[in-house]
């Protein structure tokens, strides 16, 4: 089966633009979940989606949103882009509880 | 609030040697504590998971050991090799929380040859 897979790998963008990161599970898988890396704060977990329906959403401003597709494949947008949401986007898929596989994440950077 | 606490921040061993990385929570909700291995420019990989009705498992050379009374679980590493060099994450999930993982902030391991 073919991984989890994140698209675009890279982005630069500036201050106050919005993203759209793009994500799709392993086929099967149901949940997708996002989270976010960074050198300080390490990884941090944004929200998670279950069957199309945000099921758990982490303390993250309402800037940070996502959905999910009904083919599983989710998307997370950030609005008003911040200097702070430079950081390495991760996406995570499972087929069942707790067991999630990793993406390898899409590189953002707000100049 | 960092829910699970992560030590030492970076480690370095040598070849066969054993690291030991330590964690610590505070949440008894939590249900299921997975480790996971991440190399530079990739996403974490899954390493291996244990949950609190077990005290220890092994899978290859890696073991977690798990104390429930003591709130603290930890990875060794046996006969370590310089591939094994990378950053480790615990993490620990409540799985009335649905799948969300609360990581340790990372251990960066360097095994020398």
């Amino acid at each position: 089966k073919a991984g989890v897979t994140q698209t675009p790998r890279y982005l630069i963008k500036t201050r106050g633009q919005q993203v759209t990161l793009s994500c799709s599970p392993i086929s099967g898988h149901r949940s997708v979940s996002w989270y976010q890396q960074t050198p300080g704060q390490g990884l941090q977990f944004l929200f998670e989606y279950f069957s199309e329906t945000q099921r758990n959403k982490g303390n993250f401003p309402g800037r940070f949103s996502g959905r999910q597709f009904s083919n599983s494949r989710s998307e997370m947008n950030v609005s008003t882009l911040e200097l702070g949401d430079s950081a390495l986007y991760l996406c995570a898929s499972s087929s069942r509880v707790h067991t999630q596989y990793f993406g390898p994440g899409t590189r953002l950077t707000v100049l | 609030q960092q829910q699970v606490k992560q030590s030492p921040q970076s480690l370095i061993v040598q070849k066969g040697g054993i690291p030991i990385i330590n964690c610590a929570y505070e949440n008894t909700a939590f249900d299921y504590f997975p480790w996971y291995q991440q190399f530079p420019g990739k996403g974490p990989a899954l390493l291996i998971a244990i949950r609190p009705d077990v005290s220890e498992k092994k899978e290859g050379r890696f073991t977690i050991s798990f104390n429930k009374s003591a709130k603290q679980f930890s990875l060794h590493i046996m006969d370590s090799q310089p591939g094994d060099s990378a950053t480790y994450f615990c993490a620990a999930s409540d799985s009335n929380s649905g799948y969300a993982l609360n990581f340790g902030k990372g251990t960066s391991l360097l095994v020398t040859p």
